[in-house]
């Protein structure tokens, strides 16, 4: 079975903290990992792929570990706005765009003022 | 910026019924998927849909689902008899090739 997991949360952290969140994918097979972000009752949308190497856009930092089959994302100096629910999601296929994503069930972020 | 669109937002309709869901995907994207979320769970894949032919389908896609490219342009998803249980928001996506881009949605209310 294809799975993705994540720790739902909530977590809540202050404004300006740095948090991390991991998530752990059952295929090892998989070619193709993202973070995605979703505000409540809106579609997905796309935060960042991951790469074997790790990358970084801004604030967010990607990692993947593939000898673990996890995925991390690390948010620093957090933003109000970065308040949403967090998916990870992986492609389990060959990596091309025929294959459907495995969506994790989020975890749910709160920053407070 | 472009960006997936789908029609209607809300759509309500009685159990049994049949329902067109729309999309219109992003116009030089090659693949294009249907997703559904139930409300409170996670995105579950339904359907992938490539070169004017479906290329993977989850267990969810049973003989009830179809979908179709009538056009160079629109995308649907047909749910032939609804039951209470397709209840829930599809998303339609589009993909170049690797990154998938989420229309905003349809919220399907089975009553």
């Amino acid at each position: 079975r294809k799975e993705v997991e994540q720790d739902p949360g909530p977590f809540n952290v202050p404004e300006g903290a740095t948090v991390a969140f991991n998530c752990t994918y059952s295929n090892s097979a998989s070619q193709s990992f993202f973070w995605y972000r979703q505000d409540c009752r809106k579609e997905p949308k796309l935060l960042m792929s991951v790469y074997s190497s790790g990358n970084e856009d801004g604030r967010f930092t990607a990692q993947l570990n593939r000898a673990s089959q996890y995925i991390s994302l690390l948010i620093r100096d957090s933003k109000l706005s970065d308040s949403a629910t967090y998916l990870c999601v992986v492609n389990m296929g060959s990596g091309g765009g025929a294959d459907g994503l495995t969506f994790g069930k989020g975890t749910h972020l709160i920053i407070q003022p | 910026e472009p960006e997936v669109t789908q029609t209607p937002s809300h759509q309500v309709t009685q159990m049994g019924q049949e329902v067109i869901l729309r999309c219109v995907p992003i116009s030089n994207h090659l693949y294009f998927y249907w997703y559904r979320q139930i409300l409170g769970q996670k995105v579950e894949f339904l359907v992938s849909f490539y070169n004017n032919e479906i290329s993977e389908k989850s267990e969810i896609f049973d003989d009830q689902f179809s979908v179709e490219r009538p056009d160079g342009s629109n995308f649907t998803l047909k749910i032939r008899s609804t039951k209470l249980e397709d209840s829930a928001m599809y998303f339609c996506a589009s993909n170049p090739f690797t990154e998938a881009f989420f229309g905003q949605g349809t919220r399907l209310t089975v009553v």
